[in-house]
């Protein structure tokens, strides 16, 4: 079973910046957190994932809170072509599987 | 290019037929998984393999056979066993133990 908490469903502004809570309490000290993407009917796509420390690449921002008990994804200016399901998971290295749950619905409005 | 390439992308099923959904990647990872998505569902793990000719059932693997004969392939056959199978199969490669998973395009299997 899934280890993270989403909200099923956000909206954003175009030209925004969207962000996408996920909470994780139980996480381990060895767990990470990993976000994906799923756009419609394509398979998902991999974002970004932490230990403890924030995280950017070029395409989001990763904040984890000082607990760990949870996180904060952030497109920091959202385009129509956000527009997707994301997924927080929690993932422990060296593990074999990922859990992947009902994640969040993010629409961008124009 | 790198990458996971599924096909069909679409496929129909007749009543009491078996039917093979092919996945095969040139990414050289040592992983790879089959997926099962339902409208508005997460992502369900049906089977794993993190090395050729072993493998091991995931959460849903009834109904369900696969084979790892080389690296680069991992069919998936949905079996007349299988009594619902209409839904979006994805498979996937990763680093064996890695988090970062590489996604198909994905097959949509409907029942005639």
């Amino acid at each position: 079973d899934a280890k993270t908490t989403q909200p099923p469903s956000m909206d954003c502004a175009e030209g925004r910046a969207a962000n996408l809570p996920c909470n994780h309490s139980t996480i381990s000290g060895n767990e990470y957190v990993y976000w994906y993407r799923q756009i419609h009917s394509q398979g998902p796509q991999y974002i970004i994932h932490g230990l403890k420390n924030n995280e950017t690449n070029e395409m989001a921002s990763l904040i984890i809170t000082e607990d760990r008990k949870s996180s904060t994804l952030i497109l920091p200016h959202a385009t129509l072509r956000d527009t997707a399901v994301y997924y927080c998971i929690v993932y422990q290295g060296g593990s074999e599987k990922l859990v992947f749950g009902k994640g969040t619905k993010l629409t961008v409005n124009p | 290019d790198g990458g996971i390439t599924q096909s069909p992308k679409y496929l129909f099923r007749k009543e009491g037929q078996n039917v093979t959904l092919s996945c095969e990647q040139n990414l050289n990872h040592d992983a790879m998984y089959w997926y099962r998505q339902d409208p508005g569902q997460g992502l369900r793990l049906i089977y794993y393999s993190q090395i050729v000719n072993d493998f091991q059932k995931g959460d849903i693997a009834e109904g369900y056979s696969v084979s790892r004969e080389k690296k680069e392939s991992f069919p998936l056959t949905v079996t007349s066993a299988q009594k619902n199978p209409t839904a979006f199969y994805l498979c996937a490669s990763s680093m064996r133990g890695a988090g970062i998973q590489y996604f198909g395009a994905g097959t949509r299997l409907s029942v005639l």
